[in-house]
């Protein structure tokens, strides 16, 4: 079964200093995986996909298929980049997207 | 491009009761997932539909069922209602099945008590 592992539920920075959020999977297949970002008041919406290889918003992510991990990572942190952060994991067999805990960034000024 | 919008936006049941959620899918999608969100966790997966039909299904009891009608507005039916019930449901709407990206609504805040 798959399983997505956020092992920090708070993660709090000044701004202007880099931020890592931590994301560890288990899938048997190729995975293919996401983060999901929800904003004060605002409901959930994607942030950037691994396919893509984007940058969005300064953040980028790679997969390691080694560690199993996804990490999204931004040099320089903004007060507005606090949020939810969600790691997920599409399983194409189930048609469905397998959520991380999640991550609260707080960026302080 | 009108975005997924649910209803009711909060709701308390009673604890046996049946509830049913609805779920308008984001104008041109064709597939809508829902959701359960605990308090303090991530969103679980309890199913999705596509062309009316159940296309992925969730750890989620019996209990739970949904349907979707074909202009693909979606409802999320919950029976006998448990006090674990009480989370946030999210439904998601996605382009086209198999389409990995998925539009959310703001969700329905259910209480049992």
């Amino acid at each position: 079964a798959q399983r997505v592992t956020q092992p920090e539920k708070l993660l709090s920075v000044f701004k202007g200093a880099p931020v890592e959020l931590k994301c560890n999977y288990s899938y048997s297949g190729s995975p293919e995986l996401f983060w999901y970002v929800q904003y004060s008041r605002q409901r959930l919406q994607l942030l950037l996909r691994h396919i893509s290889r984007e940058s969005i918003k300064g953040f980028t992510a790679d997969l390691n298929k080694g560690e199993t991990s996804f990490h999204l990572k931004k040099p320089f942190a903004q007060e507005e980049d606090s949020a939810m952060y969600y790691c997920a994991l599409y399983n194409n067999a189930g048609n469905m997207l397998t959520f991380g805990g999640g991550t609260r960034l707080m960026v302080k000024p | 491009e009108t975005g997924v919008t649910q209803s009711p936006t909060h709701l308390i049941k009673t604890r046996g009761q049946q509830v049913t959620l609805r779920c308008s899918s984001q104008s041109g999608h064709n597939t809508v997932s829902w959701y359960q969100q605990a308090l303090g966790q991530g969103p679980q997966f309890i199913f999705q539909y596509y062309r009316e039909e159940e296309n992925g299904r969730g750890n989620f009891p019996p209990r739970f069922s949904g349907l979707q009608f074909p202009n693909y507005s979606s409802e999320l039916n919950v029976n006998a209602l448990e006090l674990d019930d009480s989370a946030l449901y999210l439904c998601a709407s996605s382009l086209v099945r198999g389409e990995t990206e998925a539009f959310f609504g703001q969700g329905t805040r259910l209480t049992v008590v």
